[in-house]
């Protein structure tokens, strides 16, 4: 049950687009369609913002998209913007005693 | 509006136990799976534990089972987690977060504001 691995840090000019990468393994990731997504600013709670790969929660602007191949999943984001700052977690599937399993968190700067 | 409200944290010595609640409302609790969630201090989220709608299917992190265990009262729309045994690595705060679907899965879409549970002597 180790987390899934994320880069630690990112970064990007308003406008651009950016993408943070999540790997897990065959036991997580590659076996289910089930990787979410989660922004967390600072002091508040963390919130969804992609799930099942790539779906869209209502009210989750559409800048915000999610793929997956193999045991790596990605959130992009594009046109940046500077709310969009903000720590980013992945979420898999792990099976039916371990439902979830998160990857390590990544920071977003807006540069 | 849903709303999710944890409470029952707080500080406790080492090998103590303590039970967290989270009372639910805005929303059909029994038709949906429930978790909880901790983020230690300056770190990262960690799933702890989930259980389905029927309370039929539960699950525990590996760094929590055989200490923590989880129900629920739908009745009271009410989550639990009973944590025993508690260690300094236990502290975090603690976040009850709802699923989007009645079998417990990894997709949270409501999450309470976290109640702090702090392992210290």
């Amino acid at each position: 049950q180790s987390a899934l691995t994320q880069p630690a840090s990112v970064s990007g000019s308003p406008g651009q687009s950016i993408t943070i990468s999540c790997t897990g393994t065959s036991s997580d990731v590659g076996s289910y369609n089930l990787v979410s997504w989660y922004q967390q600013h600072p002091g508040k709670a963390p919130k969804l913002m992609i799930y099942e790969v790539s779906k869209r929660p209502s009210g989750v602007s559409n800048r915000f998209s999610g793929s997956k191949s193999g045991n790596t999943a990605s959130l992009t984001i594009s046109g940046l913007q500077a709310e969009d700052e903000a720590d980013y977690y992945c979420c898999s599937y792990a099976g039916s005693s371990t439902f979830g399993v998160f990857g390590g968190g990544t920071k977003l700067t807006v540069l | 509006e849903v709303q999710l409200v944890e409470s029952g944290g707080g500080l406790v010595q080492p090998g103590r136990s303590l039970r967290l609640s989270c009372a639910a409302s805005g929303f059909t609790f029994d038709d949906y799976a429930m978790h909880w969630v901790r983020q230690a201090p300056g770190k990262g989220l960690e799933w702890v534990s989930g259980i389905s709608w029927n309370s039929g299917s539960i699950g525990y992190a590996d760094s929590v089972k055989g200490r923590f265990t989880i129900s629920r009262d739908n009745a009271k729309n009410s989550l639990y987690l009973q944590m025993n045994s508690l260690r300094a690595e236990d502290t975090a705060l603690y976040y009850c977060a709802k699923d989007m679907f009645p079998a417990a899965g990894s997709n949270f879409d409501y999450w309470g504001q976290g109640t702090l549970v702090t392992v210290s002597s």
